[in-house]
């Protein structure tokens, strides 16, 4: 049962330390999405990626948030400096989109991010 | 680019009565229509899914309707259980976003037993 991982599923820092997080997507999915959720904002579209090339992080706070995918493995959501207001639950998510259609979308469990 | 609303934002039925939670959608390119449930400190995970050629879909309790003309799509939950307690999610894809999924705030479901 392929399933999406993220680390670390929990991470507390002081304000103004760098947070990396990472994403696993299920292997052969071509896209990968990353969502940050808070009470207050539901769930946010940050930035997403087909076939590793950022699409669209036009919700991505660009001064202190960025996003890689180094591989196709691999996704990176990374906060520098982090600010207690960044605190919320990331979720990554994946799927396959092909040409003409679409499909699911597979959240992984989320990083619960905490900035003290 | 697309929104979509999302009500109510709580709900509380009682248990084995029926709950409905509706969304309309602004993007009329749109042509994928999840829905998602949330339990607390979980994923989201997709219950059912329609696309815009399809008018009803059906599985098990849960089933969704969609008026493509009216652009709203609803989720129907039938003989409600205590393990219906959830949040609840829709969203719509479309190609003139890009294939950017956009949800909807999130319905609390609550079941009274």
């Amino acid at each position: 049962d392929a399933r999406v991982t993220q680390t670390p599923r929990d991470k507390v820092t002081e304000m103004g330390q760098e947070v990396t997080m990472r994403c696993q997507p299920i292997l052969g999915h071509n896209t990968v999405f990353w969502y940050r959720q808070t009470m207050m904002q539901g769930l946010e579209l940050l930035a997403y990626f087909r076939n590793r090339a950022p699409l669209d992080d036009s919700g991505m706070p660009k001064d202190r948030f960025s996003a890689e995918m180094p591989d196709a493995t691999l996704a990176t959501l990374k906060i520098q400096p982090s600010e207690p207001r960044d605190s919320a639950v990331y979720f990554c998510a994946s799927a396959l989109l092909t040409s003409g259609d679409t499909d699911t979308q597979y959240f992984g469990p989320g990083t619960r991010l905490t900035v003290l | 680019g697309e929104n979509v609303e999302q009500h109510p934002s709580t709900l509380s039925v009682q248990e084995g009565d029926s709950a409905v939670i509706k969304c309309t959608y602004s993007d009329s390119a749109s042509n994928y229509f999840p829905w998602y449930k949330q339990e607390l400190g979980k994923r989201p995970q997709l219950i059912i899914d329609i696309r815009s050629n399809v008018g009803e879909k059906k599985d098990q309790r849960i089933a969704v309707t969609l008026n493509k003309t009216a652009k709203h799509f609803s989720l129907h939950i039938t003989e409600t259980q205590p393990e219906d307690s959830a949040v609840y999610f829709c969203a719509a894809l479309g190609y003139s976003s890009a294939s950017k999924i956009i949800f909807g705030s999130g319905t609390r479901l609550s079941i009274r037993p």
